[in-house]
């Protein structure tokens, strides 16, 4: 079966610093791998997607951005963290096939703070 | 530009009785749609879905209906239970990619 990692699960860094999330997906060959964060109060949104190595779509402008180095891993990073960027990140897949109807699966999430 | 609206922050049942979540959207592209249970500090659990194609998709205790003139899905919790307490969000999808979540509803229920 299909296993989705996320680390670390809780995350204090200062203003300015950088940052790294990592992700691995288990179980499934080529995902499509998505990092969604939940501001406070507030639904997922959408920050980046993956269909394969090196291919990365942003969705919105920001401060992170995204790597995937393999097939089943996908890294959010930051060189300069901001007080905007605390939230709850979270990482998923989608099958590669039937890609349409094929549900997002979720990690358990990285809660960052910026202090 | 909130394609998925969940409008009701929260919602509180009694045990063994109806819960219903109510979710509106605003994109007329999508094809399909989700529904997530989210507890705190976990990622959000998959509970059921529904193609545009299609009024009703049951599984279990959970059925939801899609009113597409409308634009308006619910999901029905049929008998609620504590352990359904959570917070449920609707997502909408168009193109595979871009799955669109409301804001949740966080859902009560009483013992």
């Amino acid at each position: 079966s299909q296993t989705i990692h996320q680390w670390p699960a809780t995350l204090v860094q200062p203003v300015g610093s950088p940052l790294s999330l990592e992700c691995t997906v288990e179980g499934t060959s080529n995902p499509n791998l998505y990092w969604y964060r939940q501001a406070a109060g507030r639904g997922l949104q959408l920050l980046f997607y993956s269909v394969g190595i090196g291919q990365i779509s942003s969705e919105v402008p920001q401060n992170l951005s995204a790597s995937r180095p393999q097939d089943r891993q996908f890294i959010l990073s930051s060189k300069k963290l901001l007080l905007s960027d605390s939230g709850f990140y979270l990482c998923a897949w989608t099958s590669p096939t039937n890609i349409n109807n094929s549900p997002l699966h979720f990690g358990n999430g990285t809660r960052l703070t910026v202090t | 530009d909130q394609q998925v609206k969940q409008n009701s922050p929260s919602l509180s049942v009694q045990e063994g009785r109806i819960s219903i979540l109510n979710c509106d959207y605003t994109n007329s592209m999508f094809d399909y749609f989700l529904w997530y249970k989210k507890y705190p500090a976990e990622g959000p659990t998959f509970l059921i879905s529904i193609s545009s194609i299609k009024d009703k998709n049951e599984d279990g205790r959970f059925t939801v209906f899609l009113n597409k003139s409308a634009k308006h899905l619910s999901l029905h919790i049929v008998p609620s239970q504590p352990g359904d307490s959570a917070v449920y969000f609707c997502a909408g999808r168009s193109g595979g990619f871009k799955t669109i979540f409301g804001a949740g509803t966080r859902l009560f229920v009483k013992a």
